[in-house]
C-alpha cells in the first residue's frame, strides 16, 4: 500500500507564481518528513525537512506547512523561477526506534515556464 | 569530499547477463540503500543496510544481491538481468537517528538497460 500519497503528479506554473505540492501519510508513527529535489540525470537533494512539533518552516522562498490533525504536508515555492523546475519527492520516517527507512511519495514533475 | 559515488552511469545488458552496481561513500554514514526509479512509481527500496554485514529486503528485492563487507561499499548485484529491470538506480547513505542529520544522501545513479 502507498503509505505517503503525492499530489499532484505533475505541476506547470508560470514564473513567479507558487508552486504547491502536497503529501499525506497513513503511519502516526512517522517525525519525520523532508523533501528531496532531483534535477535531470541527477540524484535527489534534500531542499528542507520538517518534524512534527511545528507547523510551518521556511528557508529562502520554500515553505513546508505541517498539518498533523489531519496528516498532510505540504510544500509552497514562491515566487518560483525556471530554475525550480526539477522533480520533488516527498518522504516520512520515524526519527528514532531503529526504523529510519524513509518512504517516498511519488514525485511531483515541477515545470515553470519563463 | 566526493559524498556517494556511483559506477558506471550507464550500462546497457543482454537479457540473462548478470552485473555489479558499485556504490562507495566516504562520509562515514552506518546506513545504506538502493532504489531503483522508474517513471510514475517514484523511488522504491531495493535492499538497505544498516552497518557492515547487515543487510535486509526492501520493497522490490527480487532478482538482486547485495553485501555489505565495510562501511564504505554497498554493491548491488544483477544476478539475471531481465527487461523489467530496465531502470535508473539510486545508492543513498545517512547516518540515522541524529536528529535533523537524518537526510539521505543520493549518488547520480546508474541508468541500466536490458535488452
Amino acid at each position: 500500500q502507498q503509505q505517503v500519497k503525492q499530489s499532484p503528479q505533475s505541476l506547470i506554473v508560470q514564473k513567479g507564481g507558487i508552486s504547491i505540492i502536497n503529501c499525506a501519510y497513513e503511519n502516526t508513527a512517522f517525525d519525520y518528513f523532508p523533501w528531496y529535489q532531483q534535477f535531470p540525470g541527477k540524484g535527489p537533494a534534500l531542499l528542507i525537512a520538517i518534524r512534527p512539533d511545528v507547523s510551518e518552516k521556511k528557508e529562502g522562498r520554500f515553505t513546508i506547512s505541517f498539518n498533523k490533525s489531519a496528516k498532510q504536508f505540504s510544500l509552497h515555492i514562491m515566487d518560483s523561477q525556471p530554475g525550480d523546475s526539477a522533480t520533488y519527492f516527498c518522504a516520512a520516517s520515524p526519527a528514532s526506534g531503529g526504523s529510519y527507512i524513509p518512504t517516498f511519495g511519488r514525485g511531483t514533475s515541477l515545470i515553470v515556464h519563463p | 569530499n566526493a559524498g556517494v559515488t556511483q559506477t558506471p552511469k550507464f550500462q546497457v545488458l543482454k537479457t540473462g547477463q548478470s552485473m555489479t552496481l558499485q556504490c562507495a561513500q566516504d562520509m562515514n554514514h552506518e546506513y545504506m540503500s538502493w532504489y531503483r526509479q522508474d517513471p510514475g512509481m517514484g523511488l522504491r527500496l531495493i535492499h538497505y543496510s544498516v552497518g557492515a554485514g547487515i543487510t535486509d529486503q526492501g520493497e522490490v528485492p527480487n532478482g538482486y544481491n547485495v553485501s555489505r563487507s565495510t562501511t564504505e561499499d554497498f554493491p548491488l548485484r544483477l544476478l539475471s538481468a531481465a527487461p523489467s529491470q530496465t531502470s535508473v538506480y539510486f545508492c543513498a547513505s545517512s547516518r540515522p537517528n541524529r536528529g535533523d542529520n537524518s537526510p539521505l544522501h543520493f549518488g547520480n545513479g546508474t541508468r541500466l538497460t536490458v535488452t
